[in-house]
């Protein structure tokens, strides 16, 4: 119930080319979720968000689209860039409770 | 602009000695975690701290943990009896009083590995 399913687990694309990374969630009481980028040697760093009542979110070349009858939500990066390697993140949280839930990750390598 | 830092950035250990991570959470933060990752699975959830005592603790954070924040700057995590699957990049966040929880900053982690 607490479980966040990510993939897949790694991921090549072609620069220019569209990344797309898919979570799913069971527990109905989550009502954030936050994707996370992480490079090597670095800390996780929030990238962008989206809470249930918006099917979609864009902030640049990077969307969230939401599903919420289906519990699952997914990041596309559009016009992906050497620059975008990274491991990402999907998380999830809660209202009353102080933790994120994380997913897997997936390792995100675009070549040139 | 303002970051997380944590020290040491790798630590070896042997099972059953105690460490101690540190962690300097942004100076005007006022809530403070611990997570771990280990090696090739996800990020989970330790503790989080607030106002001088732990706000919530996960089912991994046993007798064996305790967190500290020893002056005003500081955030250490101590493990007193370490295991083999101790072994992990812990890593510290912080965030300010206002802003959702899943505003953390994270530091760049603290590699443990016990023999």
């Amino acid at each position: 119930q607490q479980q966040v399913k990510q993939s897949p687990q790694s991921l090549i694309v072609q620069k220019g080319g569209i990344s797309i990374i898919n979570c799913a969630y069971e527990n109905t009481a989550f009502d954030y979720f936050p994707w996370y980028q992480q490079f090597p040697g670095k800390g996780p760093a929030l990238l962008i968000a989206i809470r249930p009542d918006v099917s979609e979110k864009k902030e640049g070349r990077f969307t969230i689209s939401f599903n919420k009858s289906a519990k699952q939500f997914s990041l596309h990066i559009m016009d992906s860039q050497p620059g975008d390697s990274a491991t990402y993140f999907c998380a999830a949280s809660m209202w009353g409770t102080d933790k994120l839930i994380f997913g897997t990750g997936t390792r995100l390598q675009v070549f040139p | 602009e303002p970051e997380v830092t944590q020290t040491p950035s790798h630590q070896v250990t042997q099972m059953g000695q105690e460490v101690i991570l540190r962690c300097v959470p942004i100076s005007n933060h006022l809530y403070f975690y611990w997570y771990r990752q280990i090696l090739g699975q996800k990020v989970e959830f330790l503790v989080s701290f607030y106002n001088n005592e732990i706000s919530e603790k996960s089912e991994i954070f046993d007798d064996q943990f305790s967190v500290e924040r020893p002056d005003g700057s500081n955030f250490t995590l101590k493990i007193r009896s370490t295991k083999l699957e101790d072994s992990a990049m812990y890593f510290c966040a912080s965030r300010p009083r206002l802003g959702r929880v899943e505003t953390q900053y994270f530091g760049p982690g603290t590699r443990l590995l016990v023999l």
